[in-house]
């Protein structure tokens, strides 16, 4: 257990659904990080946060996609109009943000969408 | 376009026996370097990371070398264990999104 909580642990939803994801991360650190996971790939990078500000994004978050991180500790994702292409490992992990610096994993939300 | 990449898919090793798993990459810009260890419904564990000024680290049981000459990263691990199977990420980044590799999975046969 790396301190990292992501809730929930599965979703299923339908094609269409809006679903959120939750991430925790370990109390003391500013950045937190989302990424997504096919299966038998490696996780690609979708956003990124410093405290509340998100300061970077990657293609893959299409306009379906948003991030928030209100307060600068917990950090939700939401997903509109859900397409099957979604299914996917989504992870979060936070760091310690003072320099390029270790990421701790949590256990990831895996969503499957019908 | 730039990318990391893992030579071996999957790797079979007898318990007790010394692994070596190998990581390509191609983004010159790149100075910070993680191996991670993801078992089967868990996120990646960080096992080992490396700073683009050494070309050698060693942890518990574990040492990654670096190679910037030809853009090379290996993860030792000694006497390997069954606790060991999983796959392993390498993973690189110039500034804070982790770009990850395919990954390699690593079978420990007793």
């Amino acid at each position: 257990d790396t301190g990292v909580s992501q809730d929930p642990r599965h979703k299923i939803t339908k094609r269409g659904q809006n679903v959120t994801f939750r991430c925790d991360p370990i109390s003391e650190h500013n950045r937190l990080y989302w990424y997504r996971q096919t299966l038998g790939q490696g996780p690609e990078f979708l956003t990124y946060f410093q405290n509340e500000a998100q300061l970077e994004k990657s293609r893959l978050l299409s306009d379906r996609f948003s991030a928030e991180r209100p307060k600068g500790s917990f950090s939700t994702l939401e997903i509109q109009r859900t397409e099957q292409g979604d299914s996917a490992m989504y992870l979060c992990a936070s760091s310690l943000g003072t320099s390029v610096d270790e990421q701790f994993f949590g256990p990831g939300t895996r969503l499957t969408v019908l | 376009g730039e990318s990391v990449g893992l030579h071996l898919p999957t790797l079979s090793v007898q318990e007790g026996d010394n692994s070596i798993i190998n990581c390509a990459y191609s983004n010159s810009a790149s100075d910070y370097f993680i191996w991670y260890k993801q078992e089967s419904g868990k996120g990646p564990q960080f096992i080992i990371d490396i700073r683009s000024n050494m070309d050698k680290r060693q942890g518990q049981r574990v040492t990654v070398l670096l190679n910037k000459t030809v853009k090379h990263l290996s993860l030792q691990i000694a006497a390997t264990q069954p606790g060991d199977s999983a796959v392993y990420f390498c993973a690189e980044t110039p500034g804070y999104a982790l770009n990850f590799g395919k990954g390699t999975s690593l079978l420990v046969t007793p």
